[in-house]
């Protein structure tokens, strides 16, 4: 049963461009989300979070929006640079002890 | 502050025989959690630890798997008689709350 899903295996977009990574989820009790970014034969480093009470949280480049009514939170990433090519996946939990990861998004920046 | 340290970065192993996976959290993350990630596929949660302490092993199947987090070392996660079926990326994540995880290179383990 997959609780978190990622849609779209990949996505390619042009340098300087925005990315839009999208994530749904199934649990209406999840009550925190986060981003990570996988380069090949590497663990997934942290990328951004947000909380169940934000709707929208912004570090640099990077933007977590938050829609709980439609169980969906996306990722945008502006302007995307060749170097953000990787996999990228979201994870949500429930009071922070079992996370649920999608299965992932490789973004591919073609300069 | 060292990462999150994984070992072996590699491992092989035949039909039948034990795997052992160690990890070493970041210096004063006291969480551990232990994900798998088969061929195309995502994250899947395997078991959660704290210090001496199995949290949640939800994810963890019920035979064959063990994880342990002594007072002194590493997490070991544990496989015996491994099949081909285990062939994965083995994950291992540790924090300081129970947000924010941190996650080491993983062990990629091969069943011949």
């Amino acid at each position: 049963d997959q609780q978190v899903k990622q849609n779209s295996p990949s996505l390619s977009v042009q340098e300087g461009r925005i990315s839009i990574l999208n994530c749904d989820y199934t649990n209406s009790m999840f009550d925190y989300f986060l981003w990570y970014k996988k380069y090949p034969a590497e663990g997934p480093t942290f990328l951004i979070s947000i909380s169940s009470i934000k709707d929208k949280n912004e570090d640099g480049r990077f933007t977590v929006f938050l829609n709980k009514s439609a169980k969906h939170l996306s990722l945008h990433i502006v302007p995307s640079q060749p170097g953000d090519s990787a996999v990228y996946f979201c994870a949500a939990s429930e009071g922070g002890n079992q996370f649920y990861f999608g299965t992932g998004t490789s973004l591919t920046v073609i300069p | 502050n060292a990462g999150v340290m994984q070992n072996p970065r590699h491992l092989v192993r035949r039909r039948g025989q034990e795997a052992r996976l160690r990890c070493s959290p970041m210096k004063g993350h006291s969480h551990v959690y232990w994900y798998r990630q088969l061929p195309e596929e995502g994250l899947k949660f395997m078991v959660y630890l704290q210090k001496e302490n199995i949290i949640d092993e939800s994810g963890m199947p019920k035979e064959r798997f063990s994880a342990e987090f002594p007072k002194e070392g590493p997490s070991i996660l544990r496989i015996q008689q491994v099949v081909r079926g285990d062939s994965a990326a083995y994950f291992c994540a540790s924090s300081v709350t129970t947000n924010e995880q941190f996650f080491g290179p993983g062990t990629r383990l091969t069943v011949l």
